[in-house]
């Protein structure tokens, strides 16, 4: 079974800019969530998503966003880039179901985003 | 809220010699518990899990058991090896139908041959 895979996996960007990254989630996985990892405040929940509605938000400024398609595929936009925002952003699918704490999430590889 | 203490980093230990990462956490209710592992330029693996009181995740010689009484979760193997170098995560879940996780802050471990 293939993996969460994540597009591309390497962006420099400059500052102002937009970005969009993509994640795949395992086949038959319903919920993606999106995390950002930076040496500093080290793994933070950005939000989660569940056909196509999102579930779940952490405490990100509105630049963040992110949607999920039918297929379960699902995309983070940043808008107005920072310096601040570069990190690995993490996605990660799981079956979804509610009230499920024991469902495992599975992680992509991760995209590097460097802000210039 | 929901937080995570993890063991401060970094660890350095020589190979085949005993290791233990502490977790403790804080959270309501009956959160499951997760250790993730991170390799150099690589996203999250899941190490092990536990998603009640008592419970023993296990996986690759690791091993931690779900501590209600401490609240803790510490990660324990026996004999480590210069393949485990990497950063150690500790995470929960909680029960309310949340799929958030929140993680310690990592540990990183580095085993000298």
């Amino acid at each position: 079974k293939a993996g969460v895979t994540q597009t591309p996996r390497y962006l420099i960007k400059t500052r102002g800019q937009q970005v969009t990254l993509s994640c795949s989630p395992i086949s038959g996985h319903r919920s993606v969530s999106w995390y950002q990892q930076t040496p500093g405040q080290g793994l933070q929940f950005l939000f989660e998503y569940f056909s196509e509605t999102q579930r779940n938000k952490g405490n990100f400024p509105g630049r963040f966003s992110g949607r999920q398609f039918s297929n379960s595929r699902s995309e983070m936009n940043v808008s107005t880039l920072e310096l601040g925002d570069s990190a690995l952003y993490l996605c990660a699918s799981s079956l979804g179901g509610v009230g499920t704490p024991s469902d495992t999430q599975y992680f992509g590889p991760g995209t590097r985003l460097t802000v210039l | 809220g929901n937080s995570v203490t993890q063991m401060e980093g970094p660890v350095t230990l020589s190979e085949e010699a005993f290791l233990t990462i502490n977790c403790t956490y804080t959270a309501t209710g009956y959160p499951s518990l997760f250790w993730y592992v991170q390799y150099p330029g690589e996203g999250l693996q899941l190490l092990l899990k536990a998603t009640k009181a008592d419970d023993k995740g296990s996986n690759k010689g690791f091993e931690a058991t779900y501590r209600k009484e401490t609240t803790s979760f510490h990660l324990e193997k026996g004999s480590v090896q210069v393949s485990d170098s990497a950063v150690y995560f500790c995470a929960l879940r909680s029960n309310f139908g949340n799929e958030k996780l929140t993680f310690g802050t990592g540990t990183r471990l580095t085993i000298i041959p």
